[in-house]
């Protein structure tokens, strides 16, 4: 079974400065896709980024950018930049294989980010 | 519009009330799926809806009753629930295959959620 894990609980960054989050996963898929979603307070999941595992060209959205390494089932999001509205708990997300037509989705443990003004 | 709604925002029940929640999305996106969040957790997945017919139930006690009516409409009825049920309901969506076999998009969207509490 794919595992996603998040080792740092709680996060701390001041305004401006650039954070990285830490994600790693299992899998023995060679096709799948990881997400980073944000869940501010509160609590809509907003989703972040995407990166299909096909793709060596790492995902970028604005602010946002992920360090990809397959080999190493590392996918890490860096938010530079940081703004007060990026505090929130951030979850790492892997979508499983299809089963019956819908994808399922495993997620870490999650993130909580605090931006210091 | 990538927007999924979910009625109620906040729902108190008592042990012996039947409730029903409510997720509506009108992207075209043809699997829906529940999940439910404890404070400070992951969410769990539920159910997921695969063209209106259920997919995948995840072992969820029978006192939560999914129904798919149509394409665009999640709901999720509830019955004799326990206070550990307390908890955020989270409702989503994702398209699935084109009639043309082209790849599909992977990405599931959430609704802003339904607070349940138990008493």
């Amino acid at each position: 079974a794919q595992t996603v894990t998040q080792s740092q609980p709680e996060m701390s960054v001041q305004e401006a400065e650039t954070v990285t989050l830490s994600c790693t996963y299992d899998t023995s898929e060679s096709d799948y896709y990881l997400f980073w979603y944000k869940q501010p307070p509160s609590r809509q999941m907003i989703l972040v980024i995407r990166q299909e595992a096909y793709k060596q060209q790492n995902a970028t959205e604005n602010r946002f950018s992920v360090n990809f390494q397959k080999a190493a089932k590392s996918f890490s999001l860096k938010i530079s930049d940081s703004q007060l509205g990026d505090a929130a708990m951030y979850f790492c997300a892997y979508r499983s294989p299809l089963i019956q037509g819908a994808q399922k989705l495993v997620f870490g443990q999650g993130t909580r980010l605090t931006i210091n003004p | 519009d990538t927007e999924v709604t979910q009625t109620p925002k906040h729902l108190v029940m008592g042990m012996t009330n039947k409730k029903s929640l409510k997720c509506e999305q009108h992207m075209g996106h043809r699997a829906m799926y529940w999940y439910k969040q404890k404070a400070k957790k992951p969410p769990e997945l539920m159910f997921v809806y695969s063209y209106e017919k259920l997919s995948i139930n995840e072992s969820v006690p029978s006192r939560f009753s999914p129904e798919c009516p149509n394409s665009s409409l999640l709901n999720l009825h509830l019955h004799a629930l326990q206070p550990e049920d307390s908890a955020l309901y989270l409702c989503a969506s994702s398209p699935h295959r084109t009639s043309g076999g082209a790849i599909p998009q992977e990405t599931q969207y959430f609704g802003p959620g339904t607070r349940l509490l138990v008493l």
